[in-house]
C-alpha cells in the first residue's frame, strides 16, 4: 500500500522569502503522479502542482517548483517570494497508475507567511 | 470561475442518525469523489463515482454509507446511522478525467463538518 509522509506539521516563513515543504511517500509502483495541493483558511483545497514520476525534469508553476528525487522517494516543494496568499494548509498526495482513481494524502502541513 | 459546493457547512447530529451531505459538481465534470479528514489525521478516500456507479471504494466505506447522484446535478453522500469515529471533515470531489490522465484535475468543495455527539 502506498503512504505518503509530511514530517512538518507547521512552519511559518517570513513574506518574500523562500520556504520548502517535504514529503517522503512509499510505493512500489513505477509509474505514478505526485501532488501538492493547497487549502487556504476557509476555501477548497486547489491543485498546486503535479509531478508525473518518469519526467526527470521537476514541475514548475511560477513561484512553485518541486525537487522531486525518485530514488530516494522524496517530492519537496519550494514557495519562492512567499507571499501572504500562501498561507494555507498543503497536502501531498500521490496517485498510482494502477487504475486505482484514489489519491493518497499526507496528514498536511500547515505554513504562515509572516508579513 | 466554476466551484464545487457543499451542503451543510457544519452539521451536528446524535449517534444513531442519518445525515446527508450534498454536494454540487462543476457541470461537465464526470468523475466524483467523497473523501474526509478526521481532526489531525490525514486525508482518506471514500469512494469514487461514475457513470452513475461506484467505481471504487475504500474499507471504510462499509454498508452505513451510501451515494447517489439523484438529479443529474447533486452528488450526495449518506451516512445511515452515525458512529462517534464518523465525525469528520468530509470534502466532494470532481474532475472531468481521473487524476492518472492529464486533464484528471480534482475539483474540491470546501468541505462539510459533520460532529456526532
Amino acid at each position: 500500500a502506498q503512504t505518503v509522509t509530511q514530517s512538518q506539521p507547521e512552519m511559518s516563513v517570513q513574506e518574500a522569502e523562500t520556504v520548502t515543504l517535504s514529503c517522503t511517500y512509499d510505493t512500489s509502483e513505477n509509474n505514478y503522479y505526485l501532488f501538492w495541493y493547497k487549502q487556504p483558511p476557509s476555501r477548497q483545497m486547489i491543485l498546486v502542482i503535479r509531478q508525473e514520476a518518469y519526467k526527470q525534469q521537476n514541475a514548475t508553476e511560477n513561484r512553485f517548483s518541486v525537487n522531486f528525487q525518485k530514488a530516494a522517494k522524496s517530492f519537496s516543494l519550494k514557495i519562492s517570494d512567499s507571499q501572504l496568499g500562501d498561507t494555507a494548509m498543503y497536502f501531498c498526495a500521490f496517485e498510482g497508475q494502477g487504475g486505482s482513481e484514489k489519491l493518497v494524502f499526507g496528514k498536511g502541513m500547515k505554513l504562515t507567511v509572516n508579513p | 470561475e466554476p466551484e464545487v459546493t457543499q451542503t451543510p457547512s457544519h452539521q451536528v447530529t446524535q449517534m444513531g442518525q442519518e445525515v446527508i451531505l450534498r454536494c454540487v459538481p462543476i457541470s461537465n465534470h464526470l468523475y466524483f469523489y467523497w473523501y474526509r479528514q478526521i481532526l489531525g489525521q490525514k486525508v482518506e478516500f471514500l469512494v469514487s463515482f461514475y457513470n452513475n456507479e461506484i467505481s471504487e471504494k475504500s474499507e471504510i466505506f462499509d454498508d452505513q454509507f451510501s451515494v447517489e447522484r439523484p438529479d443529474g446535478s447533486n452528488f450526495t453522500l449518506k451516512i445511515r446511522s452515525t458512529k462517534l469515529e464518523d465525525s469528520a471533515m468530509y470534502f466532494c470531489a470532481s474532475s472531468v478525467a481521473p487524476p492518472f490522465r492529464n486533464t484528471g484535475e480534482l475539483f474540491f468543495g470546501e468541505g462539510s463538518r459533520l460532529t456526532v455527539l
